[in-house]
């Protein structure tokens, strides 16, 4: 079957590193996806791996390694405009996308 | 990218009508999708349009309470039909981009059924 799992939420401080891991069972695989969401808006799209490593875009990271099924994004300097869902999702072999329930990240000043 | 327009943006409805959400796009797309998102839950996919043929729905949703159109590349509808309180949720259409199969997201509709 298909599972795909992340922490429920996260506490960081406003400047700090935080990762936000997410691990994914699948029997077909064409990317995984890191999407932001707001309270109350619909998710805005961060990153996109197929191939295994690190994948560097300003003060994100996504970070995909594909034989162990796990992929971590990377927020470094955090703004409180970063409190916010982040949703990973990976896509099948039927190139739909199959979404975890979304980390509830809180930054603290 | 792609810019998606969704109306209406949110609706307060009675139990047992019906509403039909609209999604505009700024460029013709290939994939359309339909989701549902409970406050606080992640995203559930409702079904595939696709231009031309019928929409593809997940298990749990059906034609007949789910009706979708896609007259062309640009434009979906999806139909809330005999509406009770558990279909309250956001509902979102989003559109796929085939390289590097990005999806971009509509503002999304706010539906509550009383």
């Amino acid at each position: 079957g298909q599972n795909i799992d992340q922490p429920t939420e996260m506490t960081a401080t406003e400047g700090a590193i935080v990762q936000i891991n997410c691990t994914y069972q699948t029997s077909g695989f064409n990317g995984l996806f890191w999407y932001q969401q707001h309270a109350g808006e619909a998710p805005t799209f961060l990153s996109y791996n197929v191939l295994d490593g690190l994948e560097e875009k300003g003060r994100f990271s996504s970070f995909l390694s594909r034989s162990k099924g796990y992929s971590y994004l990377l927020l470094k300097e955090l703004q409180m405009k970063d409190s916010a869902s982040y949703l990973c999702a990976h896509m099948d072999s039927n190139y739909q996308l199959i979404w975890g329930a979304g980390t509830k990240l809180i930054i603290k000043p | 990218s792609a810019v998606i327009s969704q109306k209406p943006s949110r609706d307060i409805c009675q139990r047992g009508t019906s509403l039909t959400i609209q999604c505009q796009v700024d460029s013709q797309v290939t994939m359309m999708f339909w989701y549902r998102q409970q406050p606080g839950q992640s995203l559930t996919l409702i079904a595939t349009a696709n231009q031309g043929s019928e929409a593809t729905y997940e298990s749990g949703f059906v034609i007949d309470k789910f009706p979708i159109s896609r007259p062309n590349l640009t434009f979906s509808t999806l139909t809330v039909s005999n509406m009770s309180p558990e279909d309250s949720s956001i509902y979102l259409c989003s559109v796929g981009i085939v390289e590097p199969y990005e999806q971009y997201f509509g503002p999304g509709t706010r539906l509550t059924v009383t």
